[in-house]
């Protein structure tokens, strides 16, 4: 079956630490997003990338890298320049145009201390 | 710059009752699609359903249907018979095609509690 996956469901870190967060379609979709949920909040799109080897900011990318060097991968990595890390992160792909529908993974809930 | 405003930070509704969950949204673009998302407390984001700027008529999915306004900038949606396992957080969202920018614009979302 097609889908995404993302890994790990959990993720626990120090501070300081770099993380990088996974994230796999197999769905062939060419533009692949990352967004962070806070409690009782919406999402917030952090990166998204339309095409391979090209990305472009969101609204709150601070703090954070992304790289497409493949189709299928959209990895994220949260650095130590985060200032509020700990959140829930969920991946997400479609097709290009205002009527496709982003599909998502399961998410990685990050915890830092 | 999209804006997605979702008035109702919870609701309470009674099992196999109609429920309608308010949606309002501003952009300068005349070119868009809205979209309804459900995420059960596992996390996950359930699409549900969508409707184009363009449409004329309102989209309907099994239970679903969108009430799109579109001189008042309305997308609610609408829940027929609602069940237990409806309880979820529903989010309205907005995408935009070209001017540079991709990605859903995402209200803060609605809890809705089915109650039996």
């Amino acid at each position: 079956d097609g889908g995404i996956t993302q890994s790990p469901k959990y993720l626990f870190r120090k501070e300081g630490q770099n993380v990088t967060l996974s994230c796999e379609q197999n769905l062939n979709h060419d533009a692949m997003y990352w967004y962070r949920q806070d409690p009782g909040q919406g999402l917030r799109l952090i990166y998204y990338s339309q095409i391979v080897n090209d990305f472009q900011k969101g609204d709150i990318a601070e703090g954070y890298s992304v790289s497409r060097e493949k189709k299928e991968s959209f990895p994220l990595t949260v650095t130590s320049a985060q200032k509020n890390p700990t959140a829930f992160y969920l991946c997400a792909s479609s097709f290009q145009g205002r009527n496709s529908p982003l599909h998502f993974g399961n998410g990685t809930r990050l915890t830092v201390t | 710059a999209q804006k997605i405003t979702q008035t109702q930070p919870g609701m309470f509704v009674q099992e196999k009752e109609a429920v309608t969950l308010d949606c309002t949204y501003d952009t300068s673009d005349p070119s868009y699609g809205l979209f309804w998302y459900k995420q059960p407390s596992s996390g996950e984001m359930i699409f549900l359903i969508y409707q184009g700027s363009y449409d004329q008529q309102n989209a309907t999915e099994g239970r679903y249907s969108l009430n799109f306004q579109k001189a008042r900038k309305s997308a609610n949606l609408v829940i027929s018979a609602s069940q237990l396992g409806d309880s979820a957080m529903y989010f309205c969202a907005m995408r935009v095609w070209g001017g540079g920018a991709d990605g859903l614009t995402f209200g803060k979302g609605t809890h809705l509690i089915i109650q039996p």
